[in-house]
């Protein structure tokens, strides 16, 4: 079965630690997406790609960023980490003809 | 900007109790509306959604029918169970075809049910 799939399922880092979180999806969807999840705030989007090569900004990128190098594949970077960064990280995908979205577990991101 | 509104949690209920949790959006134009679910531990699952003014999204029992006139989408199911308690979320999107998937979700709220 097409799925997609999130690692690691949680971390612990440092302030100023650089972290990547993978992002794997098989359905070869064009579209990919990250999204931060935090208590009273909902899903919040950080970066997302129509397509390999193209990266775009979403309403919270600052500190955040994404590459595309191919279809399956969409890691976050955290250049710095920072404690406001703590958080849990969703990545999602989808086909652009349909409005459903696909949603990984999760990473749990804590940053000390 | 384009923005979502839900009603605030955490809401518990009884088994079979009947269920609204409301939704409004602001957005100019002719949103799509969803309506997504997260069991604990999981990610977001879509639940429902509808894409034009009048229609009405079903799934599970649950259903959320989209009113332009009140911007609103509130879900309903008449009678809960256990295995519905989750974090639900209600979310839009206006964009392009391409786009079509860059989703503004509310803050959540979690329902609890209990036996």
């Amino acid at each position: 079965d097409a799925e997609i799939t999130q690692s690691p399922r949680h971390k612990i880092t440092e302030t100023g630690r650089q972290v990547t979180l993978a992002c794997h999806q098989t359905w070869n969807h064009n579209n990919m997406f990250w999204y931060r999840q935090d208590l009273g705030h909902g899903l919040r989007l950080i970066h997302y790609s129509y397509g390999v090569q193209d990266t775009n900004k979403g309403e919270v990128s600052d500190g955040y960023s994404v590459s595309r190098s191919n279809t399956e594949d969409l890691p976050l970077t955290l250049e710095s980490a920072a404690s406001s960064q703590t958080s849990v990280y969703f990545c999602a995908s989808g086909h652009h003809s349909t409005g459903e979205l696909f949603f990984g577990e999760g990473s749990r991101l804590t940053v000390l | 900007g384009d923005s979502v509104t839900q009603m605030e949690g955490p809401v518990t209920l009884s088994e079979e109790a009947f269920l609204t949790i409301n939704c409004t959006y602001t957005a100019t134009g002719y949103p799509s509306l969803f309506w997504y679910v997260q069991y604990p531990g999981e990610g977001l699952q879509l639940l429902l959604k509808a894409t034009k003014a009048d229609d009405k999204g079903s799934n599970k029992g649950f259903e959320a029918t989209y009113r332009k006139e009140t911007t609103s989408f509130h879900l309903e199911k008449g009678s809960v169970q256990v295995s519905d308690s989750a974090v639900y979320f209600c979310a839009l999107t206006r964009g392009t075809i391409q786009g079509a998937q860059k989703l503004v979700f509310g803050q959540g709220t979690r329902l609890t049910i209990n036996p």
